[in-house]
């Protein structure tokens, strides 16, 4: 699976956008981009996820740059819960293939 | 999204004993279960793949014979902890492949030795 790059941390204010970028440039033609994120002593949680086309669900929008090289996922409207590790990550999309988990972003929103 | 449980959500034993720990996909079948480890202010690591059916696949530097793995049913996998020492502590996750590219978590096990 190709390496991703995250910030180690980033801030946001309550009720603002939150953008957490992603770099992924070794991505291969048949690799995902998934974003999970993990709130303090639990499992993570599954976001959104993209090949190459920009996606959107009720929780995030996820931008594919049109290399593929990086991405950006986007909170719209951050709240307090949205504090979290959210760890981007790349792979083949076949049933029972690994998920291999980086350092992540730790996002803080602040009040 | 589809529900995975983990059981016992913590637990403390004293060093020498074995633990296991439950991971139960509550509305879907499950042919591939993962488990993890997290270290404190570490990310994920995956331990062993476990398929139904058949022995699970342990990641480099995981013993086997330390971490027993069992995944009889399509529910169910379970990890077992054997001869636990206060090195083993961590908080150990399990994953359910739901096909269709969907991975759900559990909620985690939080593990002390003593």
């Amino acid at each position: 699976d190709a390496k991703t790059t995250q910030p180690t941390s980033m801030d946001c204010a309550e009720g603002r956008a939150a953008n957490l970028p992603c770099n992924h440039s070794t991505i291969s033609g048949n690799e995902y981009v998934y974003w999970y994120r993990q709130i303090h002593s639990q499992g993570p949680q599954y976001i959104i996820h993209g090949l190459k086309n920009n996606e959107t669900n009720e929780m995030a929008s996820l931008i594919i740059t049109e290399d593929r090289k990086s991405s950006t996922l986007i909170l719209p409207h951050a709240t307090l819960r949205d504090t979290a590790v959210y760890y981007c990550i790349v792979r083949v999309e076949t049933s029972g293939s690994r998920l291999t988990f980086g350092e992540g972003t730790q996002l803080t929103v602040n009040p | 999204g589809a529900v995975v449980s983990q059981h016992p959500s913590w637990v403390i034993c004293k060093s020498g004993t074995s633990v296991k720990i439950e991971c139960r996909s509550l509305d879907f079948q499950a042919t591939t279960m993962f488990w993890y480890r997290q270290f404190p202010k570490q990310s994920l690591m995956l331990m062993a793949t476990s398929n139904e059916g058949s022995k699970a696949t342990y990641e480099q530097g995981v013993e086997k014979d330390k971490f027993l793995i069992n995944h009889a049913s399509l529910t169910l996998s379970t990890l077992t902890v054997t001869s636990a020492h206060p090195e083993d502590s961590s908080f150990y996750i399990c994953s359910a492949d739901r096909g269709y590219n969907e991975q759900f978590f559990g909620p985690g096990t939080r593990l002390t030795v003593l």
